[in-house]
C-alpha cells in the first residue's frame, strides 16, 4: 500500500522560530491534508491542498502541493506555545468523490521555553 | 455546528468481551470513516462508507472487527471477540461534496484498553 514519509518526527524550538515539515510519498496523491492533534483529540484540519503546485496559507501556515504530487510541505511562522502538537500529513488518492485517507507518521512539535 | 461524535471517550474491557463503539457523523456528510490509531503503525483506515453502504473494508484487521451504518447519522465498530492487541485509540471522520473537494473532519477518538 501507500506509505507517506514525514519528516523530520521531533522538532525542538524555541518560541518565535519558523518550523518546517515535509512528506513525501512513492505514489501521486490528488489531495494532500495537514492536521494537527493535540493530546487526547481528533485530528484538526489545517490546510487542503487539491492542485499541484499549490500554495495555500492559514494564518501563519502555508503548505505546498509538490509539482509532481508526491511531497508537500507545512510552514509554521513565528512559533507560538500553542502550536505545540503532532502533525500529520495525508494523502487521497481519489480524484472524484472521497477516499481513505493515507498518514504520514507525525512530527511532534516542541517548543522549549 | 455539531461535529462528529463519538461514544464512548474512553472504554476498558477484558479481553473476549464484546465492544461497540459509536459515531455520529456531521449532520449532510454522505461520506464515513473509521480509523485506528497505534503508537506501533499510526493513522490507519479501517472502513469507510458512502450513503451508508461500505466501500472499502480492506483496512478491516480481521473477522472479529465488523462495521454498520443503519443510517447516516448513526454507525458502529463492534470488535468480537476483543484482544489485547485491539487495544488503540478510534476514530470516526466524515465528509461531503464541498464544491468538489472532499476534507475529512475527526470525532475526539475513543480510547480501547483491553486487558
Amino acid at each position: 500500500g501507500q506509505q507517506l514519509n514525514q519528516s523530520p518526527q521531533s522538532m525542538f524550538i524555541q518560541e518565535g522560530e519558523d518550523v518546517s515539515m515535509n512528506c513525501t510519498s512513492s505514489s501521486i496523491f490528488n489531495t494532500w491534508l495537514w492536521y494537527k492533534q493535540d493530546p487526547g483529540e481528533g485530528p484538526v484540519l489545517l490546510i487542503a491542498l487539491y492542485k499541484a503546485g499549490e500554495l495555500t496559507s492559514n494564518g501563519r501556515l502555508t503548505a505546498q502541493f509538490g509539482i509532481t504530487r508526491k511531497d508537500s510541505f507545512l510552514n509554521i511562522s513565528a512559533s507560538i506555545p500553542s502550536d505545540v502538537g503532532i502533525y500529520f500529513c495525508a494523502g487521497q488518492l481519489s480524484g472524484g468523490g472521497a477516499d481513505g485517507l493515507t498518514f504520514g507518521k507525525g512530527t511532534h512539535l516542541i517548543i522549549q521555553p | 455546528d455539531a461535529g462528529v461524535i463519538q461514544s464512548p471517550r474512553h472504554e476498558v474491557t477484558e479481553m473476549g468481551q464484546e465492544v461497540t463503539l459509536r459515531c455520529k457523523p456531521i449532520s449532510g456528510h454522505d461520506y464515513l470513516f473509521w480509523y485506528r490509531q497505534t503508537m506501533m503503525r499510526g493513522l490507519e483506515l479501517l472502513i469507510y462508507f458512502n450513503n451508508n453502504v461500505p466501500i472499502d473494508d480492506s483496512g478491516m484487521p480481521e473477522d472479529r472487527f465488523s462495521a454498520k451504518m443503519p443510517n447516516a447519522s448513526f454507525s458502529t465498530l463492534k470488535i468480537q471477540p476483543s484482544e489485547p492487541r485491539d487495544s488503540a485509540v478510534y476514530f470516526c471522520a466524515s465528509t461531503s461534496d464541498n464544491r468538489g473537494t472532499y476534507e475529512q473532519y475527526f470525532g475526539p477518538g475513543t480510547r480501547l484498553t483491553v486487558t
